[in-house]
């Protein structure tokens, strides 16, 4: 089965740093992108960027850029998402989602979602 | 930036109704990137429709896409229960990706 498996929600206070993983498995990855979505609590899917597992080759969305760092791990087909000091904007549940690369074909995988909560 | 627009903000159907969400891109876009997604609450959003109009596997035939440039459609036939829903369009070209805020189809 072609999957997207996330670890687990996460409770941290202000100031603290956090990791989160994004696990492909069933499929190739080396035809594959891996964004990551913000959905703040209520609110709607926010895009902060897309990485190559292959080469950690990274795009950034700008409102995201220098607030997160996404990171891969090809031998272990994950990618990462992490912050070097959490604010309690940051609670919010984030996905990792697949892109095919070259085609039309995007978001037909999902993890199942991280949830943040950053709170003192 | 592509801004991308939905509306309406609430669409209030009842089941077997048809229903038509818009979604309004700030400048011409490339079709071949235009996504619909369906969330339901708790839940990962899901692929509906892809490259504007293509179905993606295991949607029903219900659910049809439409639109260039700057005027994108998605259409619901006939609604059935599990359709109510939130739906978001999504534009994914040059490695950079923008959603529209959302259209939420309730029970009338």
């Amino acid at each position: 089965e072609e999957q997207l498996v996330q670890s687990g929600g996460e409770v941290r206070k202000p100031g603290e740093s956090l990791k989160i993983s994004c696990k492909a498995s069933g499929y190739n990855i080396a035809n594959y992108w891996i964004a990551w979505v913000r959905q703040m609590p209520g609110k709607g899917l926010e895009w902060m960027g897309i990485i190559y597992l292959r080469d950690s080759d990274t795009t950034y969305s700008p409102s995201f850029q220098g607030q997160v760092i996404m990171s891969a791990d090809k031998s272990t087909n994950t990618a990462y998402l992490e912050w070097s000091s959490l604010a309690a904007s940051d609670t919010a549940t984030y996905y990792c989602v697949r892109h095919r690369r070259y085609t039309r074909l995007t978001g037909d995988v999902w993890g199942q979602g991280t949830t943040v909560i950053v709170s003192s | 930036e592509i801004v991308l627009t939905q509306s309406p903000g609430t669409l209030s159907l009842a089941p077997g109704e048809r229903a038509t969400l818009s979604c309004r891109a700030s400048q011409s876009v490339s079709s071949s990137y235009l996504a619909w997604y369906q969330q339901k609450p708790g839940q990962a959003p899901r692929l509906l429709i892809y490259g504007a109009s293509s179905r993606a596997t295991g949607i029903p035939d219900r659910f049809s896409g439409s639109g260039s440039e700057t005027d994108f459609t998605l259409t619901i036939s006939r609604l059935e229960p599990e359709d109510f829903a939130v739906y978001y369009c999504q534009h994914y070209g040059n490695s950079r990706w923008t959603f529209g805020q959302g259209t939420k189809v309730e029970f009338k």
